[in-house]
């Protein structure tokens, strides 16, 4: 069974603080690994992971995968109130099949 | 503006009383998927369709349907909905085929259902 696992599944720190968030995945087929991030609404796309070892970086948060060890992780740094959410990893698989989805990382960044 | 667009966005009804909850994108996406969240479980996939008239079950299908008559619109339908599927539900598209496979997914902002 495809699944994706997450941790920590909650995580408390204080502005300024650098969190790094896992992901760790067993699945039939893959083509790319992704990052999201979930306020209040509607997920929003971080990261598309495809090749190990390339990072990808967006201001303070960048993510990296390793496919020999079938993981990647998110981090961020400098962490702000605004990146409290849930953090989301899922797995895209090759055509014709559905994603799985990690049931998340609950993200709280105190002042 | 691209968007993906649910309706309603919050529903309390009854068990047993048929209801639709519509998904309609603007992208000219091919592949669109319904998703419902619910806590300690993540997003779980209920159906997803690569394009008109193709459907396919994903992980909890059971005790929902859904068509896809148009590429723009793929409606989620409970014919006889029970507490058991009260959720958050989420639709997503993306685009889809062999040279656009690897696209990430946009999301609706999200379907509050309750079943009583």
């Amino acid at each position: 069974e495809d699944k994706v696992v997450q941790s920590p599944l909650s995580l408390v720190v204080h502005e300024g603080d650098t969190v790094t968030l896992n992901c760790s995945y067993e699945v039939t087929n893959f083509r790319s690994l992704l990052w999201y991030k979930q306020e209040k609404k509607a997920p929003t796309f971080l990261f598309m992971l495809t090749s190990s070892g390339i990072e990808k970086k967006s201001g303070r948060l960048s993510s990296i995968l390793d496919k020999k060890e079938l993981f990647s992780i998110l981090n961020i740094t400098a962490t702000q109130t605004g990146d409290s959410a849930v953090y989301l990893c899922a797995v895209a698989p090759d055509y014709g099949q559905n994603f799985v989805f990690g049931p998340g990382t609950r993200l709280s960044v105190l002042p | 503006e691209a968007q993906v667009t649910q309706n309603p966005r919050y529903l309390i009804t009854v068990t047993g009383k048929k209801l639709t909850v519509t998904c309609s994108q603007n992208m000219n996406h091919e592949y669109m998927s319904w998703y419902r969240q619910d806590p300690g479980l993540g997003l779980r996939q209920i159906y997803y369709s690569m394009n008109v008239e193709v459907t396919d079950k994903g992980d909890v299908p059971e005790g929902y349907k859904v068509s896809r008559k148009e590429k723009r619109n793929f409606p989620l339908i409970l014919e006889s909905p029970s507490p058991n599927q009260t959720s958050l539900y989420f639709c997503a598209s993306r685009f889809f085929g062999q040279t656009d496979s690897n696209q990430p997914q946009h999301f609706g902002d999200g379907t509050r259902l309750s079943i009583l």
